[in-house]
């Protein structure tokens, strides 16, 4: 079963711009993670936030977690051609191995 | 070693035949899954093995048989798929958190093996 919801579907914008993607989940969760995935091909693991954590930055990432509204953001800053992928976020319960992923969000950068 | 290496890459199979997928880590992680992806969908969680042991089923068919011979290896059985069955498979494994029984988080996926079942 799917955890997570994630809008937009899609996202198309222009290099240089932010490609701001949501999550939200509906269960209790142990961490938030995010993943990128190139068409066709395996899945790369992005950023970890935990529940006791608000924000969390790595590179051109911001990730946001709101554990009240069980939602998250994943920000991508000056956004290239090569970011165009689709993003899922992916949720683990405490104890456990059940990593369970949203729809996610197809992102196109046009150079 | 930060690789997780599924083969085949493509796999086109009868209805009747019998065919296996691989999925091999040496990054020493005692926790691997198969999850299941059709085209612009999520993954689907399957299967979790832990410490060689099925953890979860997420009532997957019979037709689908997984098996984890050792640490490093796991295995998907496939025997008498349905056309619907055609997708991306895609194995990943993770470090088991201190307290055991969890994972630490991050999945390290491999590139996965496109089936099709004729």
């Amino acid at each position: 079963s799917q955890q997570g919801e994630e809008d937009p579907q899609a996202l198309s914008i222009q290099e240089g711009e932010n490609a701001t993607m949501n999550c939200s989940y509906k269960t209790s969760i142990n961490n938030l993670q995010w993943y990128r995935q190139n068409s066709g091909r395996g899945l790369v693991h992005l950023i970890l936030i935990r529940s006791n954590e608000r924000e969390k930055h790595s590179g051109r990432l911001r990730v946001t977690l709101d554990t009240s509204k069980k939602s998250s953001s994943l920000l991508i800053t000056a956004s290239r051609a090569a970011d165009t992928a689709s993003y899922f976020c992916a949720t683990a319960a405490t104890g456990g191995f059940k990593t369970i992923f949203g729809a996610g969000t197809r992102l196109f950068v046009k150079a | 070693d930060t690789e997780v290496t599924q083969t085949p890459k493509h796999l086109v199979m009868g209805m009747t035949n019998k065919k296996s997928l691989k999925c091999e880590q040496h990054m020493g992680h005692r926790a691997m899954y198969w999850y299941k992806q059709k085209a612009k969908k999520p993954p689907e969680l399957m299967f979790v093995y832990s410490y060689e042991k099925l953890s979860i089923n997420e009532s997957v068919p019979s037709r689908f048989s997984p098996e984890c011979p050792n640490s490093s290896l796991l295995n998907l059985h496939l025997h008498a798929l349905q056309p619907e069955d055609s997708a991306l498979y895609l194995c990943a494994s993770s470090q088991e958190s201190l307290a055991r029984g969890s994972n630490t988080g991050e999945l390290f996926f491999g590139e996965g093996s496109r089936l099709t079942v004729l």
